[in-house]
């Protein structure tokens, strides 16, 4: 079965600092792997996907993720941190395309000022 | 619609009583899913639909809870006999087959009293 984790339930980082919030899945099969972004009193959308190819996935607000097979890692950083950025992230896994999403339990994201 | 309408928005019940929530894809979508969403648990999948495919039932958490999709679009999730453990928000979300991302709705809060 699929599983995700996301290191870290609670990460706060300073206005102009690197971002970077981790997960490990685990899955049977090479994964879909996906980045979802919940803004305060928003619904969640998709930031950034990772399917096949290259390995290092470019998503909306500058933010990147890149795959790592060896350590069944998709981490999702961005380089300077905005105060717009606080949100709740989602990392999600899928066997295909057509198989069941699952998402791991989240990582709220605090900006300093 | 242009986005996957779910309602109520809000429902308070009583411990004891049955509740339906109603999702609305986005037409043309052929994938629909339900997933909770409770304070600090992240997304829990509860059940998936895939074109006329049975079902994915697996994460729905008891006998209680129950779901279908009516002529491939709209979807009903009914939980009876209503807990307080089952207060939560309830989110729907759709996909094209083959596509990501999901859409999700903006969910119904379901509290029990």
């Amino acid at each position: 079965a699929q599983s995700v984790t996301q290191l870290g339930s609670h990460v706060s980082v300073s206005e102009g600092a690197l971002v970077l919030l981790r997960c490990n899945y685990s899955s049977s099969v090479p994964p879909y792997l996906f980045w979802y972004v919940q803004y305060p009193n928003q619904g969640l959308q998709l930031l950034l996907k990772y399917t096949t190819g290259a390995t290092l996935v470019k998503g909306i607000n500058g933010f990147e993720a890149e795959f790592k097979k060896s350590e069944t890692s998709f981490h999702l950083t961005k380089p300077s941190a905005h105060m717009s950025d606080a949100a709740e992230y989602f990392c999600a896994v899928s066997k295909t395309s057509y198989d069941k999403v699952i998402f791991g339990p989240g990582t709220s994201l605090s900006v300093i000022p | 619609g242009a986005g996957v309408s779910q309602s109520p928005s809000n429902k308070v019940t009583e411990k004891g009583k049955d509740v339906e929530l109603r999702c609305d894809p986005i037409s043309g979508h052929t994938a629909l899913y339900w997933y909770r969403q409770s304070l600090g648990q992240g997304l829990e999948f509860l059940i998936y639909f895939q074109g006329n495919s049975a079902p994915d039932k697996s994460g729905l958490p008891s006998d209680r809870f129950s779901a279908e999709r009516t002529g491939g679009s709209v979807s009903t999730l009914t939980i009876q006999r209503t807990q307080q453990e089952d207060s939560a928000v309830y989110l729907c979300a759709s996909l094209i087959r083959g596509q990501s991302p999901l859409h999700f709705g903006n969910g119904t809060r379901l509290t029990v009293t």
